[in-house]
Parts: structure tokens; C-alpha cells; sequence
């Protein structure tokens, strides 16, 4: 299996921060990366798929970038609703997620 | 809006079978190009496929359960289906049905609730 690793594991931000968080696979995944936002009780929601893709529907804030094997996902000017765990997942070679990263109120 | 959900037990005995259904409303599997899946999410809150289908019945699985796992689709019921043989306690997790981005096989759009399920 690819091994995806998130960083941090959490973070504390506050409304109107710029937060980044990142996803290593342990192989190159070329562009293979998607990421995905979940609420206590909960799925997953799709935010950015091939690594930089906005799914529709997704707020503009959120951007996603990198390939091979290192990876961001950036939200700009955070939102109350934004505080959540938020999951890389690769497609390169089957389908893996990382340890996810919650993302708390400060 | 397309909508799933799961069915299955929620609680099921060591070493049986867990059976589980996705019911696709507000479309059709057999329309577009969309992949249907299974995840399931663990107590830890690890999230791990399972598998997924195409309308076609070609199938992916995840190599560590294919020896346990089958996924079948019903057109007729608009509804996926999972099998899983032989659980154990390690299988006791939130599952849910997903489906994939319309032409992108591994990225999903499309979530079920989830159900809950607990072997014991």
C-alpha cells in the first residue's frame, strides 16, 4: 500500500487565519491526490481532487497544490464552519487516506 | 440530487457475514460514468476503502480484503451491495456507500450517511 502521511495532526487557528496543512505518499503519486473535509457524525465531503481541482460547489478559499509526492491543502481566511478534519486520499495505485489533521478553534 | 443510503444489521456475530446495501435515489447507476464504492471508517477515525463497481460489474478491491469482499451491483434496484465474510471485531466500523466524480474513478462526490456496524 501507499502510505499517506498528514501534517500536523492538528491545529489550532483561529476565524480569518491562513492554514496549511500537508500529505506525503511514500511513493510518487504524480498528480493522484484528493482531499476531503469531514464533520463530527458525518462523511467525508469532497473538496479538491488531482491534487488542485475545486469540486463544485466548494468555496473559493480552499486551494489545493503539489505532485509526486508532496502535497498541500490551503484554506485562506478561515470560516466557523471550516474547524473540521480534513483527509488526503491517493488513487495512484488503489485507494488510501492519510491519519487525517483536525483542525480546532483557537 | 442523487442521494444514498445504507441498509445492513448493525450488529453482527464473529466469523459471519456482513451484508450491506446502498440505495441510489435522484438518479440512475446505470446513467453517466460513475464508479460506486464502499469505505468504511474505524473508531480511531482511519478511513479505508473496500471497494468499488462500475455499472458494468467491474470491480476494484482493496488487496487485503479481496479474499473476503464482494461488491455486486442490482441496475434494476438501483442499489450496490457488499459482502463480507468471516468478520471479526477488527471489522466493527462506520461504512459507508459513495459514489465516484462522473469519469474520475477515485475521487468521490456522492456519501451515504453511513451505518454503523459492531461485531460482537
Amino acid at each position: 500500500d501507499i502510505q499517506m502521511t498528514q501534517s500536523p495532526s492538528s491545529l489550532s487557528a483561529s476565524v480569518g487565519d491562513r492554514v496549511t496543512i500537508t500529505c506525503r505518499a511514500s511513493q510518487t503519486i504524480s498528480t493522484y491526490l484528493n482531499w476531503y473535509q469531514q464533520k463530527p457524525g458525518k462523511a467525508p465531503k469532497l473538496l479538491i481532487y488531482a491534487a488542485s481541482t475545486l469540486q463544485s460547489g466548494v468555496p473559493s478559499r480552499f486551494s489545493g497544490s503539489g505532485s509526486g509526492t508532496d502535497f498541500t491543502l490551503t484554506i485562506i481566511s478561515l470560516q466557523p464552519e471550516d474547524f473540521a478534519t480534513y483527509y488526503c486520499q491517493q488513487s495512484y495505485n488503489k485507494i488510501t487516506f492519510g491519519q487525517g489533521t483536525t483542525l480546532e478553534i483557537k | 440530487q442523487v442521494q444514498l443510503q445504507e441498509s445492513g444489521p448493525g450488529l453482527v456475530k464473529p466469523s459471519q457475514t456482513l451484508s450491506l446495501t446502498c440505495t441510489v435515489s435522484g438518479g440512475s447507476i446505470s446513467s453517466g460514468a460513475h464508479y460506486w464504492s464502499w469505505f468504511r471508517q474505524f473508531p480511531g477515525k482511519d478511513l479505508e476503502w473496500i471497494a468499488y463497481i462500475y455499472k458494468t460489474g467491474s470491480t476494484d478491491y482493496k488487496p487485503s480484503l479481496q479474499s473476503l469482499v464482494t461488491i455486486s451491483v442490482d441496475t434494476s434496484r438501483n442499489q450496490f451491495s457488499l459482502k463480507l465474510n468471516s468478520v471479526t471485531a477488527a471489522d466493527s466500523a462506520v461504512y459507508y456507500c459513495a459514489r465516484g466524480v462522473e469519469g474520475i474513478v477515485d475521487a468521490f462526490d456522492v456519501w451515504g450517511q453511513g451505518t454503523v456496524v459492531t461485531v460482537s
